[in-house]
Formats: structure tokens, C-alpha cells, sequence
């Protein structure tokens, strides 16, 4: 079964630097990743997805994430963070369940922006 | 073009009471899928409807059930609600089935049970 761990549920960053979100997946067949972010009382907005054409994927907001097979790693990052880039970020997998296909989501993480 | 809509935006119950949330999807999108996001975790799969079919079903318990119209929106009812049941609801939508299709979300519908 498809499933996917982000590591730290609460990140803080200082604005203009580095932000790294880490998430692990695990899946018995070629994965397609995804993450999203979620403004508070919003619903959720697709980053960027890897589906197997590029190993690193370019996203909106001058996000990008790197799907590494060895290391079974999709982290999502951003070279200088911005205040607007406070949310909450879900990593997911899709998952095949009977005729479905769903999405499999981490249990987000938090980024905070410090001024 | 618009997005997912979804409606009501939010909702107050008491346990045991029944309710209904709508979902429309982007349009030309024949799949829509119910998830359900309690406080500080990750979305949870409910449903998938594709051409009016439900095609998957998470594990969530027999009160609730869903459908979808010819005209591909789609209800989420939810039976004798239980004070578990408060979460925001959110919809999705995708063109086709395909596992690298991308799904696209609705603002949710924000369900307190009292």
C-alpha cells in the first residue's frame, strides 16, 4: 500500500531563507507524488506533482521538489521563504483502491515565516 | 473559468442529525471525490464517483454515502452524525481516472456536530 511521512509537523523560517519541507513515500510501484498547500479556511491548492517525465519538478510560488528513488524522497523546497508562504503543505501519493484512484496524504506541516 | 464549488460553507448539526453537502466540479470533469480533513491532519478519502459510479470507497463506516448526477455534481450524506464527525469536508474533482491526474480541490464545507 501507497503511503507518504513528512518529517516535522511545524517548520519555522526566517523570510529570504531556504525553506525544506521533507517527505518519504512508499509504494510497490512507480510513485506519482504531489504536494499542496493550504491557506487557513481555504481548501487545497495544487505546488507541483512529479508523474515520471522530470526527477525535479518546478512548481508555482518558486517551489520545486526532487523525486529521488534511492533515498524514496519528494521534499519540497524554496530558496528564500516569503511571508505569503505561510500555510500548511500536504505531500500525497496516489494510491489505486478497487476502480478508484485516491490520494493518499502526510500529515502536513506547518511553515511559519519569522519577519 | 470556475473552480470547485462547494456548498454550504459551513454547518452546525446535533449528533444524530442527518446531513447534506454539494459538490460542483470543474467543468468537463466527470470524477469527483470526497475527503474528509479533521482538525490538524491530513485529508482522508471517502468516496470516487466517476460517470455517475461510485468506483472507491475509504474506510469510513455505512452512515455515509454519496452519489453523483448526470450533470456530474455530486452529495455527500452523512447519517446520525456523531461529535467525531466534525471536520472540514472537501471535494476534489479530476478529469479522468488516471493516477497522475491531477485533483483539484474545493474551499470545503466546515462541519461542527454538536
Amino acid at each position: 500500500a501507497q503511503s507518504v511521512t513528512q518529517l516535522g509537523s511545524h517548520v519555522s523560517v526566517s523570510e529570504g531563507a531556504l525553506v525544506l519541507l521533507r517527505c518519504n513515500y512508499s509504494s510497490s510501484v512507480p510513485p506519482y507524488l504531489f504536494w499542496y498547500v493550504q491557506y487557513p479556511n481555504q481548501g487545497l491548492q495544487l505546488l507541483l506533482k512529479y508523474t515520471s517525465a522530470a526527477t525535479l519538478v518546478k512548481g508555482i510560488n518558486g517551489f520545486e521538489a526532487e523525486f529521488k528513488k534511492s533515498e524514496t524522497s519528494f521534499h519540497l523546497t524554496k530558496p528564500s521563504a516569503h511571508m505569503s508562504d505561510a500555510a500548511e503543505y500536504f505531500c500525497a501519493v496516489s494510491a489505486h483502491l478497487q476502480g478508484a484512484q485516491k490520494l493518499v496524504f502526510g500529515q502536513g506541516t506547518r511553515l511559519t515565516i519569522n519577519p | 473559468d470556475a473552480g470547485v464549488t462547494q456548498s454550504p460553507t459551513h454547518l452546525i448539526k446535533t449528533r444524530g442529525q442527518h446531513v447534506t453537502l454539494r459538490c460542483s466540479p470543474i467543468s468537463g470533469h466527470k470524477s469527483v471525490s470526497w475527503y474528509q480533513q479533521v482538525l490538524g491532519q491530513g485529508p482522508q478519502f471517502i468516496f470516487q464517483y466517476y460517470e455517475k459510479e461510485e468506483r472507491g470507497r475509504g474506510n469510513f463506516p455505512d452512515r455515509f454515502s454519496a452519489r453523483q448526477f448526470p450533470n456530474y455534481s455530486s452529495e455527500l450524506n452523512v447519517n446520525a452524525l456523531l461529535l467525531g464527525d466534525s471536520a472540514l469536508y472537501l471535494c476534489a474533482s479530476s478529469a479522468a481516472l488516471r493516477p497522475q491526474e491531477t485533483q483539484y480541490f474545493g474551499p470545503g464545507t466546515r462541519l461542527l456536530v454538536l
